[in-house]
C-alpha cells in the first residue's frame, strides 16, 4: 500500500523552529513532485510548498517564502519542511501530498499538527 | 493569481438526493481542475482529475464535468458517507477553492 506518514508537530513558540518530515512506504518518493499542504483549525486548504523530482525546482507560498525551506532525503524517502521564525498564523495541520499531472494530489499523509502559541 | 469560488457554502440535502457543487474560476484553467472529499479528522481525498477523471476506487456516483472557468461535481444519489466538505483545485500556484459544505438536511 502507497502511504505518506508526517511526523514532528508540536506547540512551539513565535519566532520559534520546528522541522516536520514525511516518510514514503510502498512507492518510491523520489520518483515524483512532492508539496505540502497545510490547513489552519476551522479553514479551507492552503500550498504551502512544492519540490521537483531533482530538488532543483522549489516554490513557496508567498506566506512562508524565506521562512520555511522544503527538501527530500532520497536515501530515507522522505520529505522534510523546516519552518523558521513560525507566526501564530502558521498555526495548522501539515499535510504532505504526492502530486500527478502536474496539480493534483492523489496521495495525502494524515497530517501533523503544528501549533505557534505563547 | 486565478481564484477559485465555489458555491454554494453550505448545501443542505437528503441521502438519495442530486448535489450538484459548483467551482468558478477567475480566469481559464482549460480542464486543469480537481475535486476533493474531506470529512473531519481526516485528509482530503482525490475524487476527479482534469475536470472530469474519476481518481482511482472513487464510486461511479462521483462525476466531473466543465472547462474553462466553469466546472461542477455532481454527485447523483447521495450516501449517508458523501456528507462532508468539497474543494476544487486548480494548477495555477496550487490554489484551492474556499470549499463546499454537504450537509444532512
Amino acid at each position: 500500500e502507497e502511504q505518506l506518514v508526517e511526523s514532528g508537530g508540536g506547540l512551539v513558540q513565535p519566532g520559534e523552529s520546528l522541522r516536520v518530515s514525511c516518510a514514503a512506504s510502498g512507492f518510491s518518493l523520489n520518483s515524483y513532485t512532492m508539496s505540502w499542504v497545510r490547513q489552519a483549525p476551522g479553514k479551507g486548504l492552503e500550498w504551502v510548498s512544492y519540490i521537483g523530482i531533482s530538488s532543483s525546482d522549489i516554490r513557496y507560498a508567498d506566506s512562508v517564502k524565506g521562512r520555511f525551506t522544503i527538501s527530500r532525503d532520497k536515501a530515507k524517502n522522505s520529505l522534510y519542511l523546516q519552518m523558521n521564525s513560525l507566526r501564530d498564523e502558521d498555526t495548522a495541520m501539515y499535510y504532505c501530498a504526492r502530486e500527478r499531472g502536474g496539480y493534483y494530489f492523489d496521495t495525502w499523509g494524515q497530517g501533523t499538527l503544528v501549533t505557534v502559541s505563547s | 493569481e486565478i481564484v477559485l469560488t465555489q458555491s454554494p457554502a453550505t448545501l443542505s440535502l437528503s441521502p438519495g438526493e442530486r448535489a450538484a457543487l459548483s467551482c468558478r474560476a477567475s480566469q481559464s484553467v482549460s480542464r486543469s481542475l480537481a475535486w476533493y472529499q474531506q470529512k473531519p479528522g481526516q485528509a482530503p481525498r482525490l475524487l476527479i482529475y482534469d475536470a472530469s477523471n474519476r481518481a482511482t476506487g472513487i464510486p461511479a456516483r462521483f462525476s466531473g464535468s466543465g472547462s474553462g472557468t466553469d466546472f461542477t461535481l455532481t454527485i447523483s444519489s447521495l450516501e449517508p458517507e458523501d456528507f462532508a466538505v468539497y474543494y476544487c483545485q486548480q494548477r495555477s500556484n496550487w490554489l484551492f477553492g474556499q470549499g463546499t459544505q454537504v450537509e444532512i438536511k
